[in-house]
């Protein structure tokens, strides 16, 4: 792992069902994201993790959980997906300098 | 929260002429304002960046301006390539909770 990986990289997923989607960093960043991206929206801020076993809301928090156990793993967790869920999630670490670096992105697609 | 807004939306540009874009931010505690370059299909990659101690920055044929005082920054692409087109993304950072620009998508022309 070179990075920040997440996974997978699209998913087609029926309305209801539980949805994890992974976000691994090796760069030991302590500050991790969770975005979603839509059409004309920008990146919009989901939830975030300053450090290992904090975490913190974004400005379009519900409907999504997460949790830190540890410095490398952020997932981001659908309780039970909606149709308004469609969307590319971008998961993205940073480090002391502040400069953020971000995954290839997860195309979810909710039906 | 933070709150960025970004102009404009879409910008059209000749190959060599200068791209000017431009983001406001409302939280005065905001200190590192990055710059991000997103192409088709792939996440968001950082291309300069600015602290609120330094007034602009400069790195090749791009530079970046802060207004602490207006709480504005603008990012300058000179002599701009058919490879600069892209949507580009401002984000104000304060306390990590890092907010983005809607973006701009801009087209370079040859």
């Amino acid at each position: 792992i070179a990075g920040i990986t997440q996974a997978p990289t699209s998913q087609i997923l029926a309305a209801g069902r539980r949805m994890t989607l992974r976000c691994t960093q090796d760069m030991r960043h302590n500050a991790m994201y969770w975005y979603r991206q839509d059409l004309g929206l920008g990146l919009r801020l989901i939830h975030y993790s300053n450090t290992a076993g904090t975490t913190g809301k974004g400005e379009v928090p519900d409907g999504y959980s997460v949790s830190r156990a540890n410095t490398d793993d952020f997932p981001l967790t659908l309780a039970s997906a909606v149709p308004s869920q469609t969307s590319v999630y971008f998961c993205a670490s940073s480090g002391d300098s502040g400069k953020a670096f971000f995954g290839q992105g997860t195309r979810l697609t909710v039906v | 929260g933070e709150n960025v807004e970004q102009h404009p939306s879409t910008l059209s540009v000749q190959e060599g002429d200068s791209a000017v874009i431009k983001c406001t931010y409302s939280d005065s505690a905001s200190n590192y304002f990055p710059w991000y370059k997103q192409e088709l299909g792939k996440g968001p990659q950082l291309i300069i960046d600015i602290r609120s101690n330094v007034g602009e920055k400069k790195d090749q044929r791009i530079a970046v301006t802060l207004n602490k005082t207006a709480k504005h920054f603008s990012l300058h692409i000179t002599e701009t390539q058919p490879e600069d087109s892209a949507v580009y993304f401002c984000a104000a950072i304060g306390n990590n909770d890092m907010r983005f620009g809607a973006g701009t998508r801009l087209t370079v022309k040859p």
